[in-house]
């Protein structure tokens, strides 16, 4: 059973670029958070998504980015314009749908580099 | 507010001596909590978790982790500690609020690990 994949693992932008993050969960999850981690920090959550609904996005920044988990196909997490303060390590984590909380499984993130 | 308080950033034991992490969470109902390793440059590989019961929880890799509901702990230990532990390791809480599930992680502490 293959775990979390994020695809690329390393993505470079230049300032005012789009990058597009994906995360496919694991097989028989249907529930994906995304976090993003900063240099030195922890990981902060940005957004809760089951298919086709954004559940929590409470962590994510007003502008510029945006999370959706169609019916069919990969998580994306879209930043628009991006900054040289997106440079992060974003994860993906997935979980299975049952109810009441459960261990969320990690992809391996993705490198965000604003040039 | 919940938080997550990770109080060493950095800690250096030499192999084969004890470990201790210590981590302090404040959660007003009964907590989630997690501990997650993660190697350079690499995701986030759950170590153990405590929902309810044994409040000594046993883990991969030698690991085990205690829940102290009095001291709103739950530390980290090893008994022998091998190289290949070098690492950065993060506690979490898992937070539940209204059908909506997600992680507060500490900022993480990072354990070097001298021959």
């Amino acid at each position: 059973n293959a775990g979390v994949m994020q695809n690329p693992r390393h993505l470079v932008r230049r300032r005012g670029q789009e990058a597009r993050l994906r995360c496919s969960p694991m097989k028989g999850h249907s529930h994906v958070y995304w976090y993003r981690q900063l240099p030195e920090e922890g990981l902060k959550f940005m957004v809760y998504l089951q298919k086709e609904n954004i559940i929590d996005e409470s962590g994510m920044p007003k502008e510029r980015f945006s999370a959706e988990f169609p019916k069919e196909g990969p998580s994306i997490l879209r930043i628009q314009q991006v900054v040289r303060g997106d440079s992060a390590a974003y994860f993906c984590a997935s979980s299975p749908g049952t109810s009441g909380i459960s261990e969320q499984f990690f992809g391996p993130g993705t490198r965000l580099t604003v040039l | 507010a919940q938080s997550v308080t990770q109080p060493d950033i950095h800690i250096t034991v030499s192999e084969g001596a004890s470990l201790e992490l210590r981590c302090n969470y404040s959660y007003g109902a009964t907590p989630y909590l997690f501990w997650y390793v993660q190697s350079p440059g690499q995701g986030l590989q759950l170590l153990l978790k405590y929902f309810s019961g044994d409040t000594l929880v046993q883990g991969i890799k030698g690991f085990e982790a205690e829940f102290k509901r009095s001291q709103s702990s739950f530390n980290l230990r090893k008994p022998s500690v091998h190289w290949s532990d070098a690492a950065e390791y993060f506690c979490a809480v898992g937070r539940t609020t209204s059908g909506t599930y997600k992680y507060i992680f500490g900022t993480g502490t990072r354990l070097k690990v001298l021959a």
